[in-house]
């Protein structure tokens, strides 16, 4: 079983248009995140989410949406596709919070979906 | 300002050899939490190893090791005998603090390549 899964694996598309990307986690975690992947490898937290509430939001650009239908989904919507918003995109989960320094709870990562804007 | 330092962009050694990727990292937080992630030629990312701020004994996984340095902010990681399995992109990552976003800071990453 697929603990964190995405869809698509690939997207190509057009600069202009608008695409969603899909994220859903059997873990029954809390807590789900997107991360970007750009052509040097520079991976960086785009959103999370906590029980539907967007937690953190770092510099992205507003035509990026984290949409969160339900606690085990995360999708990633992007409008009007630029050519630098090609990079790889992973989602990932983890519990919320944890009790002790000890139990700290993982982030399990997507294979990633490879976006490429032409 | 960057939370995570990788100064080597890329590596290369001879397979057998030993081979140690650097990580330097800064926080403010006194808990915090330090990862490392392959990521081979496939594209997945591969969890590695954790190591929160108040544990700073070493660790050895196999061919692998870590070495954690509060006093340099550091947690190197070695691979012993490299094989060019070896050969992926690794990266040290942060998260910091006990909230219920453990936001990953990733360093730029290390890309080893083992040549057989």
């Amino acid at each position: 079983d697929t603990a964190v899964s995405q869809t698509p694996k690939y997207l190509v598309t057009q600069m202009g248009n608008d695409k969603s990307i899909k994220c859903e986690q059997n873990l029954g975690h809390d807590t789900m995140y997107w991360y970007k992947q750009d052509s040097k490898k520079f991976l960086k937290i785009m959103f999370s989410y906590n029980n539907k509430e967007l937690i953190i939001n770092e510099t992205v650009p507003n035509r990026f949406s984290p949409k969160s239908p339900d606690k085990a989904h995360l999708n990633l919507h992007i409008n009007s596709l630029e050519l630098g918003d090609s990079a790889v995109y992973f989602c990932a989960s983890s519990q919320a919070s944890f009790p002790s320094v000890d139990s700290y709870n993982e982030q399990f990562f997507g294979p990633g979906t490879r976006l490429t804007v032409l | 300002a960057q939370k995570v330092t990788q100064a080597q962009t890329e590596i290369s050694v001879v397979e057998k050899e030993d081979v140690t990727l650097d990580c330097v990292y800064e926080t403010r937080d006194t808990t915090y939490y330090l990862f490392w992630y392959k990521q081979p030629p496939s594209g997945e990312l591969v969890f590695l190893i954790r190591r929160n701020s108040f544990d700073e004994q070493n660790e050895i996984s196999g061919r692998y090791s870590w070495n954690f340095q509060k006093s340099t902010s550091s947690f190197n990681f070695t691979i012993t005998a490299s094989q060019v399995v070896d050969s992926a992109v690794y990266f040290c990552a942060l998260s910091e603090g006990q909230t219920g976003a453990n936001n990953l800071f990733f360093g730029t990453g290390t890309r080893l390549t083992v040549i057989p």
